[in-house]
């Protein structure tokens, strides 16, 4: 099983300031027919099932702000707030879906300092 | 608009089974995969397996070969799972998710149902 590491488990970053959550996978997710990374970003707030937000590891899913942004190098990818709103409290996750079993990273939960 | 609805929340006894819905609506049922995650109260996602719409085929997670069983109704659009000899640990949301696609490849879940609380408790 391809396993992904989120760090931090939390994090608390002033409004306003820049957000940054890493997923490290244990291998490849590249689809060499495509050369597409198949890594996915989601938003999950409180008592709302999660929300695709950036799929191919840095292509924002419709509708998405423009200050949330992904990024690559290798196997470690990064979710990035540039600014961080307040609607933007929530649980993010990776996933990976190149490879069965789907996996996902055990999530980082992200608050207001 | 495109969109997946779930059945209801269910209360069940340790053994019984559970069978969810997930009806699809605004989209071509047959041209997605639906895949079945599921979160126990404050943890994380997990990933159940899938169910082909247009073959009936199905993958599962290893974890619930056995005691999972995931079917269709093309007539009516709706994706079913059913978990069986269900166990206090089993106590979860379980979500219905479309595996989306863009002409380039596959995008990940890309619609959510909102989720069926499942409550195993004798």
């Amino acid at each position: 099983d391809i396993v992904l590491t989120q760090s931090p488990d939390s994090l608390a970053v002033s409004l306003g300031e820049r957000a940054t959550i890493t997923c490290k996978s244990s291998q490849s997710v590249l689809n060499g027919a495509n050369s597409k990374n198949y890594l996915a970003w989601y938003q999950q707030k409180q008592g709302q099932p999660p929300k695709l937000f950036i799929y191919w590891a840095s292509t924002r899913e419709s509708g998405v702000p423009d200050r949330f942004s992904g990024s690559v190098s290798g196997t470690d990818f990064t979710l990035t707030i540039s600014s961080l709103q307040p609607e933007d409290v929530a649980v993010y996750y990776c996933q990976q879906y190149y490879g069965l079993p789907v996996t996902f990273g055990q999530g980082t939960r992200l608050e207001i300092k | 608009q495109e969109q997946l609805v779930q059945s209801g929340a269910e209360v069940k006894k340790p053994g019984a089974s559970v069978r969810v819905s997930c009806a699809a609506s605004g989209y071509m049922f047959t041209g997605y995969y639906i895949h079945w995650v599921r979160q126990a109260p404050g943890q994380g996602l997990e990933w159940m397996g899938w169910t082909n719409p247009y073959t009936g085929g199905t993958f599962y997670a290893q974890k619930f070969q056995g005691r999972v069983t995931m079917t269709r109704d093309k007539s009516i659009t709706t994706a079913y799972m059913e978990l069986a000899r269900l166990r206090s640990d089993d106590t979860a949301v379980y979500y219905c998710v479309r595996d989306g696609k863009a002409l380039a490849g596959n995008i990940g879940f890309d619609i959510w149902g909102r989720g069926t609380m499942v409550t195993v408790s004798s």
